[in-house]
């Protein structure tokens, strides 16, 4: 099984709400990931989460604020969101990050995103 | 700096065609590469990858991928066309050299090739 869930498929929220978007794997993955992605465009990468620690963060404004409660679990919490925020956010997992030789070759599996438009 | 090239926005082929979807690609060191897929509206989802042995890679669905070093290239190809596999495909590469870390070594992805197979 190479499943990752994202919940909520979709989300509207204002320029002033505060939301969470959700990922689960039960894969035993050890590293996880956002991404976002605008129409037709490749996925940025945001945040790397190996063995529940932040890794990378690619410069993301702290609007978008990532947590990792568990080896299953990645949270994005969202507050303060500008209208050019709207995109597909995805997460995905791999069974470990990319750091050493034996990582590079690992998969990523993605989930089937949460498409997040601001007002 | 790794990057990757898909020269294509856009292909069409007939249903029940051969199809190929080019990409290639820059890395220093050995190359790890990737085919992703996106249905409308979804997330990505893997179909193969290179890491090292035989040139020619078998995926889902009927895909396969030859690497050609000399050519630095990671074509996407399949027999026969379905009407189905009409989708966004993304190459993507990680570059396995030693001195690479963190940002260094996550996937850089292609711009992406719309595929339309035609009934």
């Amino acid at each position: 099984d190479t499943e990752v869930t994202q919940t909520p498929k979709h989300l509207v929220m204002g320029m002033t709400n505060k939301k969470s978007l959700k990922c689960e794997q039960h894969m035993g993955h050890r590293a996880m990931y956002w991404y976002k992605q605008k129409a037709k465009k490749p996925p940025e990468l945001m945040f790397v989460y190996s063995y529940e620690k932040l890794s990378i963060n690619e410069s993301v404004p702290s609007r978008f604020s990532p947590e990792c409660p568990n080896s299953s679990l990645l949270n994005l919490h969202l507050h303060a969101l500008q209208p050019e925020d709207s995109a597909l956010y995805l997460c995905a997992s791999s069974r470990t990050a990319a750091w050493g030789l034996a990582g590079v070759g690992e998969t990523q599996y993605f989930g089937p995103g949460t498409r997040l438009l601001v007002l | 700096a790794q990057s990757v090239a898909q020269p294509e926005d856009q292909v069409n082929v007939a249903e029940g065609n051969p199809l190929t979807v080019k990409c290639t690609y820059s890395v220093s060191g050995n190359p790890y590469l990737f085919w992703y897929v996106q249905y409308p509206n979804r997330g990505l989802q893997f179909l193969l990858k290179y890491i090292t042995g035989d040139n020619l890679v078998k995926g889902s669905y009927g895909f396969e991928a030859e690497f050609n070093k000399s050519q630095t290239s990671f074509h996407l190809k399949k027999p026969s066309a379905l009407v189905s596999d009409s989708a966004l495909y993304f190459c993507a590469v990680r570059g396995g050299t030693s001195i690479s870390s963190g940002s260094a070594r996550q996937l850089t992805f292609g711009s992406g090739t719309q595929l339309t197979v035609v009934p």
